[in-house]
């Protein structure tokens, strides 16, 4: 059983507060991570992609990955209310389909 | 460049009907995975279609079956509809190296 498993929500930060989202995996076999954004009623939108450890950067978004540790992050810096939405944490097994967790919900207060 | 395209956006069915979902990839990609995701819930897996055929399959009945045709666009079909099916159907293409999903904007089934 391929299981990912995020920290429970809701989550809310103040505006300018850098927002820290969670992950962990069950398989260690996992290749690929991935951050999407789901607004409330639309689709997921890939916002970041991880496939080694250590962080990879793409402005205000800095993802995690810990292999060792079976445990991958997303840090928002300079939340937005923009930013509001549900997290979803993704991971390829390694035969490009994904098991999702249920999601974090972030709510930026202005 | 279209990105991924379903059809219809909604629809509304009863127990024990027939559906069918459309969706056309992204341009360049050439497989095509469904997911079924409930209200509050993150995506379950449905299957994946490569070259035609498919290619894996998550926990899901045989009443969920699918297809894909040559120009690599899938069809979703679920056979005697029941009222947990109701949720948002979810495709997503990519290419077969290990490149991310790109999903469309989903069709949301409701049961009555």
């Amino acid at each position: 059983q391929k299981e990912v498993e995020q920290n429970s929500g809701p989550l809310s930060v103040p505006e300018g507060a850098i927002a820290s989202l969670n992950c962990t995996y069950s398989d260690r076999g996992s290749q690929s991570f991935f951050w999407y954004r789901q607004y409330s009623g639309k689709s997921p939108e890939l916002i970041m992609s991880i496939y080694s450890n250590g962080d990879k950067e793409d402005g205000r978004f800095t993802a995690q990955l810990n292999k060792a540790s079976q445990y991958v992050s997303l840090l928002i810096r300079d939340s937005q209310p923009s930013d509001s939405a549900t997290y979803l944490c993704a991971v390829n097994p390694g035969a490009n389909n994904l098991f999702f967790g249920t999601g974090t919900r972030l709510t930026v207060i202005p | 460049d279209a990105g991924v395209t379903q059809s219809p956006t909604h629809l509304i069915k009863t127990r024990g009907q027939q559906v069918t979902l459309r969706c056309s990839p992204k341009s360049g990609h050439d497989t095509v995975s469904w997911y079924q995701q409930a209200l509050g819930q993150g995506p379950q897996f449905i299957f994946q279609y490569y070259e035609e055929e498919e290619r894996q399959r998550g926990n899901f009945p045989d009443r969920f079956s699918g297809h894909q045709f040559p120009n690599y666009s899938s069809e979703l079909n679920v056979n005697a509809l029941l009222l947990g099916d109701s949720a948002l159907y979810l495709c997503a293409s990519s290419t077969r190296v290990d490149q991310p999903q790109h999903f469309g904007d989903g069709t949301r089934l409701s049961i009555l």
